[in-house]
């Protein structure tokens, strides 16, 4: 079984702080990957697309992606309680199936 | 302000009632698909729609019964549901799709319809 893991959190960080939020995938040919963040009741908005090895910024967010030891992270800097909210990470994989972890709950506290 | 429209919003209905859920999205895009939701859970793949034509059906049971009119339009058909089948109904698009069983990771979403069923 393919699988996207997450922490589920919650995971606390201060106001004005760098937030990490991290997702490992089983498929070593997966090819997309993505960040999507979820505000509780609201639908998921995909924030960040990243392809190919290193970093992509994005204002203060930033995906990190390293397909040797099959792991994606999403940074936030200069955190804001707006912040707040679910951040799921999905994965493309070889078959092109698009396999969702189950998300991290981030809290940033004033 | 979200180009995918889902409505209605908020939906209850009795386990005899048959109800539909509409999406409509002026993106232009030429896939699109129904998740289900439930709470604290990752959506959930239900059925996908390229270039107006069905091209995944996630084992989804027959009371959930999705159309396609046009490359627009999205609906999803719901009869003899379960209490079990409350849940937020996502519709999304995307800008390419293709026949088989690639799905684009580059989703849009809409509000999504949450689904009481008593």
């Amino acid at each position: 079984q393919k699988e996207v893991e997450q922490n589920s959190g919650p995971l606390s960080v201060p106001e004005g702080a760098i937030a990490s939020l991290n997702c490992t995938y089983s498929d070593r040919g997966s090819q997309s990957f993505f960040w999507y963040r979820q505000y509780s009741g609201k639908s998921p908005e995909l924030i960040m697309s990243i392809y190919s090895n290193g970093d992509k910024e994005d204002g203060r967010f930033t995906a990190q992606l390293n397909k040797a030891s099959q792991y994606v992270s999403l940074l936030i800097r200069d955190s804001q309680p707006s912040d707040s909210a679910t951040y799921l990470c999905a994965v493309t994989e070889s078959n092109y199936q698009l396999i969702w972890g189950a998300g991290t709950k981030l809290i940033i506290k004033p | 302000d979200t180009e995918v429209t889902q409505t209605p919003k908020h939906l209850v209905m009795g386990m005899t009632n048959k109800k539909s859920l509409k999406c409509e999205q002026h993106m232009g895009h030429r896939a699109m698909y129904w998740y289900k939701q439930k709470a604290k859970k990752p959506p959930e793949l239900m059925f996908v729609y390229s270039y107006e034509k069905l091209s995944i059906n996630e084992s989804v049971p027959s009371r959930f019964s999705p159309e396609c009119p046009n490359s627009s339009l999205l609906n999803l058909h719901l009869h003899a549901l379960q209490p079990e089948d409350s849940a937020l109904y996502l519709c999304a698009s995307s800008r390419w799709g293709s026949s088989g069983v690639q799905v684009s990771g580059e989703l849009f979403f809409g509000e999504g319809s949450r689904l009481t069923v008593l």
